[in-house]
C-alpha cells in the first residue's frame, strides 16, 4: 500500500531564512511524487513533481524538492522564505507500477513565515 | 479559462439530513476526482470518474455516499443520510492527463458540517 508521512504539523521560519518541509513515502515500486500548496480559502495548487530523471526538481515560486530514494524522502525546500509562502503544504505519492491507483496525500504541514 | 468550481462552499446540516455537493471541472477534462479532508488529517481519495464512468470508487466510505457524473460534465456527490463523521472539506479535482503523472487541478472545496 502507498503512504505518505509529513512528520511536522507546523513549521515556523523567519522571512529570508531557508525553509524545509519534510515528506517521506512508502510504495512498493517506483514513486511519482508531488507537492501541492493550499493558500487560505483556495484550492490546492500544484507546485512540483518528480517522475523520473534528475533528483532535484524545481517548481513554482522558487520552490524545489530533492528525491532521495535511499531515505524514501522528498523534502520541499526554498532558499529564502517569503511571508507570502505561508500556507498549507501537502506531499503526495503514487506508485508508478500499480496501474491506475489514485494519488495518496499526506496530512499537510502548515508553514508560517514570520516577518 | 475557468478553473474547477465547487458549490456550495459551506453547508451546515443536521444529522440525518441530505446534502448534495456539486463540482464543475475544467472544460475538456475527462478525469474528475473527489477527495475529502477531515480536519487535521490526510486528504483521502473517494472516487475517480473518466467521463461519465466510475473508474475507481474504492475510497467511498459507505453506501450513504452517491456520486454521479451524467453526461461526463459536472459531478454531484450526495450524502444521505448525513452522519457526524461526514464533516470535513470535500475537494473536487480534474485533469486532462489520465496517465497519473500529470497534475490535478483542484476546486476550493465544499466544507460540510454535520451537527
Amino acid at each position: 500500500a502507498q503512504s505518505v508521512a509529513q512528520p511536522e504539523d507546523q513549521v515556523n521560519v523567519a522571512e529570508g531564512n531557508p525553509l524545509t518541509v519534510k515528506c517521506t513515502y512508502s510504495v512498493s515500486g517506483n514513486p511519482y511524487l508531488f507537492w501541492y500548496v493550499q493558500y487560505p480559502n483556495r484550492g490546492l495548487q500544484f507546485l512540483l513533481k518528480y517522475i523520473t530523471g534528475d533528483n532535484l526538481v524545481k517548481g513554482s515560486y522558487g520552490f524545489e524538492a530533492e528525491f532521495n530514494k535511499s531515505q524514501t524522502s522528498f523534502h520541499l525546500k526554498k532558499p529564502s522564505a517569503l511571508v507570502s509562502d505561508s500556507a498549507l503544504y501537502f506531499c503526495a505519492v503514487r506508485d508508478s507500477g500499480s496501474g491506475n491507483t489514485p494519488l495518496v496525500f499526506g496530512k499537510g504541514t502548515r508553514l508560517s513565515v514570520i516577518a | 479559462e475557468a478553473g474547477v468550481t465547487q458549490f456550495p462552499s459551506h453547508s451546515v446540516i443536521e444529522k440525518g439530513q441530505t446534502v448534495t455537493l456539486r463540482c464543475d471541472p475544467i472544460s475538456g477534462h475527462d478525469n474528475l476526482y473527489w477527495y475529502r479532508r477531515v480536519m487535521g488529517k490526510e486528504i483521502k481519495f473517494l472516487l475517480h470518474f473518466v467521463k461519465e464512468s466510475k473508474q475507481d470508487e474504492s475510497g467511498m466510505p459507505n453506501n450513504r455516499f452517491l456520486a454521479e457524473r451524467t453526461g461526463g460534465t459536472y459531478s454531484t456527490l450526495k450524502v444521505q443520510p448525513a452522519e457526524l463523521e461526514d464533516s470535513g472539506v470535500y475537494f473536487c479535482a480534474s485533469s486532462q492527463d489520465s496517465r497519473y503523472t500529470g497534475e490535478l487541478f483542484f476546486g476550493e472545496g465544499s466544507r460540510l458540517t454535520v451537527l
